[in-house]
């Protein structure tokens, strides 16, 4: 089956500055790769998704890069706020999503 | 707007104890999930079901089983309640193209004593 890892596992930052989170895949079968953000004691939301067929993609601050041979994709979130502080996971689909093991994001002000 | 409805936010059991975690979906999906969330282990895939009385193993099925006698509802059993099944417990589903995303529920937080 698929293996994600996600890296890293916990991550801060000062308000206003860039956060990367980064996962690799190995089944070279994934075809769609979501992110999802987990606010505290909330379900976790789609934030963004990206399919093998495109490089990259953006929505406003949020931003997901895909690269296909090297089976790895990046979740860039630029003039980071105090609301983006939330756990973050990272999936690769085949027949069902296989998730990361999340990011711990937390954004000081 | 779709949504997914776990019956429990909080649940406390006792060792042994049958649970029953309910599901239910309002969006006519046809697959449902159920994951466990732990602290640096992520979402690991318990049970799923692609249709009505389908059931597929996921990745940790030891102790718990599943029923889907309806489309909109997906219960997770735990046979006999044990310590290490405490964990927030996450119902989810999709169309049957997964590729269009999953739907979460709230999340039940099952504690066994």
């Amino acid at each position: 089956g698929e293996n994600v890892e996600q890296h890293p596992s916990t991550l801060s930052v000062q308000e206003g500055d860039s956060a990367v989170i980064k996962c690799t895949y190995s089944d070279s079968a994934s075809n769609y790769f979501p992110w999802y953000k987990q606010e505290l004691g909330k379900r976790p939301q789609l934030i963004i998704d990206i399919r093998s067929n495109v490089g990259e993609k953006k929505d406003q601050r949020i931003a997901v890069t895909l690269n296909k041979t090297a089976k790895h994709f990046s979740l860039h979130i630029t003039e980071t706020q105090p609301e983006d502080s939330a756990v973050y996971f990272c999936a690769a689909t085949g027949n069902q999503f296989y998730f990361g093991t999340g990011t711990s994001l937390t954004v000081i002000p | 707007d779709v949504k997914v409805t776990q019956s429990s936010r909080y649940l406390v059991k006792r060792t042994g104890e049958k649970v029953f975690l309910e599901c239910v979906q309002d969006m006519d999906h046809e697959n449902m999930f159920w994951y466990r969330q732990d602290p640096g282990l992520g979402l690991r895939l318990i049970y799923f079901s692609y249709d009505v009385k389908m059931k597929e193993k996921g990745d940790i099925p030891e102790g718990y089983s599943v029923s889907r006698e309806k489309k909109e509802r997906f219960s997770l059993i735990l046979e006999s309640a044990s310590t290490n099944q405490t964990s927030m417990y996450l119902c989810a589903s999709s169309n049957r193209r997964i590729d269009y995303g999953y739907t979460f529920g709230s999340g039940t937080r099952l504690t066994v004593v």
